[in-house]
């Protein structure tokens, strides 16, 4: 069974700063997707990606495959970023095979 | 741009009540699915379906049920609801079964049961 770990799981850090978020997976996957949570519940897909980089405005996720880790990285961090940032991993086939990890809480502070 | 509108916010339910939960996306998606989300332990699947009448049990499926009578409504239903069901419920859709595609999320409906 695949399993997803984040790391760290809590991060405070100032205005400004550049960020890095962990993810290891176990096994093989299709696809890796970093979310957003913020305060209140909704979910908003960051990315998807099944190899290399994208880049988004100061959002950058790589994944190393044969590592079986992915980073998503926050250049010159605002207050707006302060949100809990998952992964899930996507292992392929089935309606679902998403395993998520349990979050990163992030707070940057002005 | 997709939507995935979950029908209530914030839910207060009584033990032993039914709740219905009521999630509709406007992409014609294949997939929903249902979610509910617990501090430390992320999100775990309840839930879902790949098509219309379709339904597959997820990791959680106990004290729950869903209905999906039309392709962009999926239901999921609390038989009768107990405190250990208080927590975040999200409902997600995605396009196709089986590729890989990003997925969606509702605004999530917070239930307190009481």
């Amino acid at each position: 069974k695949n399993e997803v770990e984040q790391s760290p799981q809590n991060l405070t850090a100032q205005e400004g700063e550049f960020i890095t978020i962990n993810c290891s997976y176990s096994v093989g996957i299709s696809a890796l997707h970093w979310l957003q949570q913020h305060p209140g519940g909704g979910i908003v897909s960051l990315f998807m990606l099944s190899s290399g980089k994208k880049k988004h405005g100061r959002l950058i996720a790589t994944i190393n495959i044969q590592e079986k880790h992915s980073s998503l990285h926050i250049t010159a961090s605002h207050p707006r970023d302060s949100a809990v940032y998952i992964c899930a991993s996507h292992s392929g086939g089935g309606a679902d095979g998403l395993t998520f990890g349990k979050g990163t809480h992030l707070i940057i502070q002005p | 741009d997709v939507k995935v509108t979950q029908s209530s916010r914030y839910l207060v339910k009584r033990t032993g009540e039914k709740v219905f939960l009521e999630c509709v996306q406007d992409m014609d998606h294949e997939n929903m699915f249902w979610y509910r989300q617990d501090p430390g332990l992320g999100l775990r699947l309840i839930y879902f379906s790949y098509d219309v009448k379709m339904k597959e049990k997820g990791d959680i499926p106990e004290g729950y049920s869903v209905s999906r009578e039309k392709k962009e409504r999926f239901s999921l239903i609390l038989e009768s609801a107990s405190t250990n069901q208080t927590s975040m419920y999200l409902c997600a859709s995605r396009k196709e079964r089986g590729v890989d595609t990003e997925a969606f999320f509702g605004q999530g409906t917070r239930l307190t049961v009481v």
